[in-house]
């Protein structure tokens, strides 16, 4: 079955400071991957997915992640963080043995950003 | 833009006492979930509906029960709340199956639920 690992709880960054956030999946062939975004008291937002093809993907409000098949990694960055990206986020995988559209969450990442 | 559009935001409720959880999307979307979300436990899907008129359980379908009204809504019943079910609860929809390149999950923005 597929899992997912964001292994830091909670990491705090300085603004302008650049960022890395990891997930690692697992899964035998090649993952449908996700970035989910959660501002406090809010839904979910997507940030970026790989499902195929370029390992490096760019999304929303300049992050990027880049899929590592040989690392089974798709770790988050962002070259210069801003007090606005103080969230919470969640690396996702798409779950092919179980239920239509099951994203497999990880149990997400606390992001706070030192001024 | 409306997306998705969950009611009700907050509630408490008795343990015993029932409600639902409302949800309805404006993207004409074929798929739409239900999550809960826990402290440390990411999301857990509790239903899904594939299309109008079908739906089908998720990892944690125990006390809940749901209803695809017309392809925009998508309700949660809880018909005797727990303790256990204090969450926030989440609604989503995507155009159709997760997975075909260009479907994604698009999320409401949460009911937050509190059983006493």
């Amino acid at each position: 079955a597929q899992s997912v690992t964001q292994p830091d709880i909670h990491i705090t960054v300085s603004e302008g400071a650049s960022l890395e956030l990891r997930c690692n999946y697992s899964y035998g062939a090649t993952p449908y991957l996700f970035w989910y975004v959660q501002s406090p008291g809010q839904g979910l937002q997507l940030l970026l997915k790989y499902f195929s093809g370029d390992t490096l993907v760019q999304g929303i409000k300049g992050f990027e992640a880049e899929f590592k098949r040989s690392q089974s990694s798709f770790n988050l960055r962002k070259p210069s963080v801003h007090w606005s990206d103080a969230a919470e986020y969640f690396c996702a995988v798409m779950n092919y043995g179980g239920s239509q559209g099951n994203l497999i969450f990880g149990k997400g990442t606390k992001l706070s950003v030192k001024p | 833009n409306a997306g998705v559009t969950q009611t009700p935001k907050f509630q408490v409720l008795k343990t015993g006492q029932s409600m639902t959880l409302q949800c309805a999307q404006d993207m004409n979307h074929n798929s739409m979930y239900w999550y809960r979300q826990d402290p440390g436990m990411g999301l857990r899907l509790i239903y899904y509906s594939a299309s109008e008129g079908t739906t089908d359980k998720g990892e944690v379908p125990n006390g809940y029960n749901v209803s695809r009204l017309n392809k925009r809504e998508f309700s949660l019943r809880l018909e005797s709340a727990a303790p256990s079910q204090t969450s926030v609860y989440f609604c989503a929809s995507s155009q159709g199956y997760v997975g075909t390149s260009g479907n994604t999950i698009y999320f409401g923005e949460g009911s937050w639920l509190t059983v006493v």
